[in-house]
């Protein structure tokens, strides 16, 4: 069974402080990951992965992706209180277009 | 551009009632998805269309119907509601272009369903 696990559940960090989140996955035929983020309602676009080892870079975000060890993870520097949020990823299996979601990881950035 | 819009926005229901959930987009996506939330389980697949008049099941589709009878809309149907329906319902888009069939879905703003 597909499946896709991201950590921490949850994280509180100080402004200014750099976190790293985690997303491991098992996805048969897997063709691309997905970062989103989810403020109050519907999640917004972040990343897509689909090489192994070629950093996507955004501001102070960034992530990677290692088709090996199948995982990623999404980096957030200098953290601001404008980052809490639910940090979602995905990972996307060839030939069915769909996408399996982790359970996220609920970011809190304390002023 | 709208993007993906939802209606309605919320709703509350009585066990054993119907209702539909539309979904509408105007960026001339071919896939469209339909996904519920719930607290703790992160995003979860009901159902999802490839192209106009094709559907298929996601990772929850039992109590749920679909259709996308037109490429712009795609629609979900709860034919007898039950409690354990009640969640934070998600529509979004995807598309495909000359290089890449695979690429990033956008998201509606969501409806709250409430089953008492």
């Amino acid at each position: 069974e597909d499946k896709v696990v991201q950590s921490p559940l949850s994280l509180v960090v100080h402004e200014g402080d750099t976190v790293t989140l985690n997303c491991s996955y098992e996805v048969t035929n897997f063709r691309s990951l997905l970062w989103y983020k989810q403020e109050k309602k519907a999640p917004t676009f972040l990343f897509m992965l689909t090489s192994s080892g070629i950093e996507k870079k955004s501001g102070r975000l960034s992530s990677i992706l290692d088709k090996k060890e199948l995982f990623s993870i999404l980096n957030i520097t200098a953290t601001q209180t404008g980052d809490s949020a639910v940090y979602l990823c995905a990972g996307g299996t060839s030939g069915t277009y769909k996408y399996i979601f982790g359970t996220g990881t609920r970011l809190k950035v304390l002023a | 551009n709208a993007g993906v819009t939802q209606t309605p926005k919320f709703r509350v229901l009585k066990t054993g009632q119907s209702m539909t959930l539309l979904c509408a987009q105007d960026m001339n996506h071919e896939y469209m998805y339909w996904y519920r939330q719930d607290p703790g389980m992160g995003l979860r697949l009901i159902h999802y269309s490839v192209g106009e008049g094709t559907t298929a099941k996601g990772e929850v589709p039992d109590g749920y119907n679909v259709s996308r009878l037109k490429k712009q809309n795609f629609l979900l149907g709860l034919e007898s509601a039950a409690p354990s329906q009640t969640s934070v319902y998600f529509c979004a888009s995807s598309y495909r272009t000359r290089t890449s069939a695979y690429n990033e879905q956008f998201f509606g703003p969501g409806t709250r369903l409430t089953v008492l």
